[in-house]
């Protein structure tokens, strides 16, 4: 069946340093990838998407790429800020009825 | 759009009582989720619909869950007799398509005493 696995956290980090936070996946067909990003006590927000292979989805400073020979989509920023803290999930679409599968979540700390 | 709206936002209950969550999700869409968010377990999919008929029920955790979506602007998520492992935050989300992703309501934090 369909699944994601993504890096256990936390994961901590200093301001202005680099993230990875990785994610594969396991799919049949052709999936769309999500990286969804939780702050504290709110609900989940799409952060960026990648619907095709060697597409790239970025926002806010994030980037991911639909890698389909390693069936991966790792979440990379440059430079993590403070209000990069939160819990983020990398989840897939595939095939009908657009059931959405997450990952475990990855906690992400960042210190001034 | 107003995204998807839950309400409440905060429900407090005793044992035994019965809960309503209730969920508007955006105009348009055409799918509709239940999540449940702990500690322990994470997100959890509840149930999902596609215009209006449920499709998979199989997270709901026991027949004291109910979920019904009487037309394609509301739905409810119902726990009679509601127990304090409810617990939890229960998510609400909508979607158009499959390369839209989903659009997350702000949750309602149930606590059953």
């Amino acid at each position: 069946g369909n699944s994601v696995t993504q890096m256990e956290g936390p994961v901590t980090l200093s301001e202005e340093a680099f993230l990875t936070i990785n994610c594969t996946y396991t799919a049949t067909g052709y999936p769309s990838l999500f990286w969804y990003v939780q702050y504290p006590g709110e609900g989940l927000q799409l952060l960026l998407k990648a619907t095709k292979a060697d597409d790239k989805g970025s926002n806010k400073g994030f980037e991911a790429t639909y890698r389909k020979e390693t069936t991966s989509f790792h979440l990379e920023k440059g430079s993590v800020q403070v209000s990069d803290s939160a819990v983020y999930f990398c989840a897939l679409i595939s095939g009908g009825y657009n059931k959405l599968i997450f990952g475990a979540g990855t906690r992400l700390a960042v210190h001034p | 759009d107003a995204g998807v709206i839950q309400s409440p936002r905060h429900e407090v209950t005793e044992m035994g009582q019965e809960v309503t969550l209730r969920c508007k999700p955006i105009s348009g869409h055409n799918s509709l989720f239940w999540y449940r968010q702990t500690m322990m377990r994470g997100l959890e999919l509840l149930i999902y619909f596609n215009n209006n008929v449920p499709i998979d029920d199989s997270g709901m955790p026991e027949d004291r869950f109910s979920a019904k979506m009487p037309n394609a602007s509301f739905s409810t998520l119902k726990i009679q007799p509601s127990e304090p492992r409810d617990s939890a935050v229960y998510f609400c989300a909508s979607s158009l398509g499959q390369v839209d992703g989903y659009t997350f309501g702000s949750g309602t934090r149930l606590t059953v005493v």
